[in-house]
């Protein structure tokens, strides 16, 4: 498709489950960026990654959140032994990888830990 | 700085009153920004942008403003409609050793018919 492709959309799972999101950027943007988003919050920076370059892992809550990309394409953020304060919309961005260009979003993924 | 979960503050406007919504960044160096609105159940997408060397910029019922002096933005919105209301968020580009995009904590608008 034509723009940035997230899934699953929606994900429930077990507290104590690892879950993997993935992201599918638009082709040929060498920028992607994770954000977490808790219900009625602003957007909180995860990770994000540039061409080959090492990713900027600053935002990352704890060591049992982690992120991959291959590449330039797809990512994957993988949360270890969810925590019910996990639960958020995880959305993922890509741009072209000059700062002065606007970033793309996908529909982001919601999240439930029960 | 970084946008780290705050409560979003809301502005209420009547239909066909404008609207405006202010954001203040923190880096005096930065020569682009972009404004996003996010609806409900989807992610943000690009509303307007503006590079330093501009104070003022419209589009179409949405005018943003560039005050470098006290590093602030607005964005102006006329004759605000129901399908306005949305989160806005402002975003500047770091120039760190990473060149990432920073979003502001966010706006939420509601418009009442």
């Amino acid at each position: 498709g034509a723009g940035v492709s997230q899934s699953p959309s929606n994900k429930v799972t077990e507290k104590g489950k690892d879950v993997e999101l993935r992201c599918d950027p638009i082709s040929g943007h060498t920028a992607l960026y994770w954000y977490r988003q808790r219900l009625g919050q602003g957007l909180e920076f995860l990770i994000y990654f540039q061409g080959n370059s090492a990713p900027d892992k600053s935002g990352l809550p704890s060591d049992r959140f982690s992120a991959e990309r291959t590449g330039e394409s797809v990512s994957t953020l993988t949360i270890q032994r969810t925590q019910q304060e996990d639960s958020a919309v995880y959305l993922c961005a890509s741009s072209l990888g000059n700062m002065n260009t606007e970033a793309f979003f996908g529909q982001g993924t919601r999240l439930t830990v029960v | 700085g970084e946008s780290v979960g705050l409560h979003l503050p809301t502005l209420s406007v009547q239909e066909g009153d404008n609207s405006i919504i202010n954001c203040a960044y923190s880096n005096s160096a930065s020569d682009y920004f972009i404004w996003y609105k996010q609806e409900s159940g989807k992610g943000p997408q690009f509303i307007i942008d503006i590079r330093s060397n501009m104070d003022k910029r419209q589009g179409q019922r949405v005018t943003v403003l560039l005050n470098k002096t006290v590093k602030h933005l607005s964005l102006q919105i006329a004759a605000t409609q129901p399908g306005d209301s949305a989160v806005y968020f402002c975003a500047e580009p770091v120039k760190t050793s990473y060149d990432k995009v920073i979003f502001g904590p966010g706006t939420s608008l509601s418009v009442i018919p």
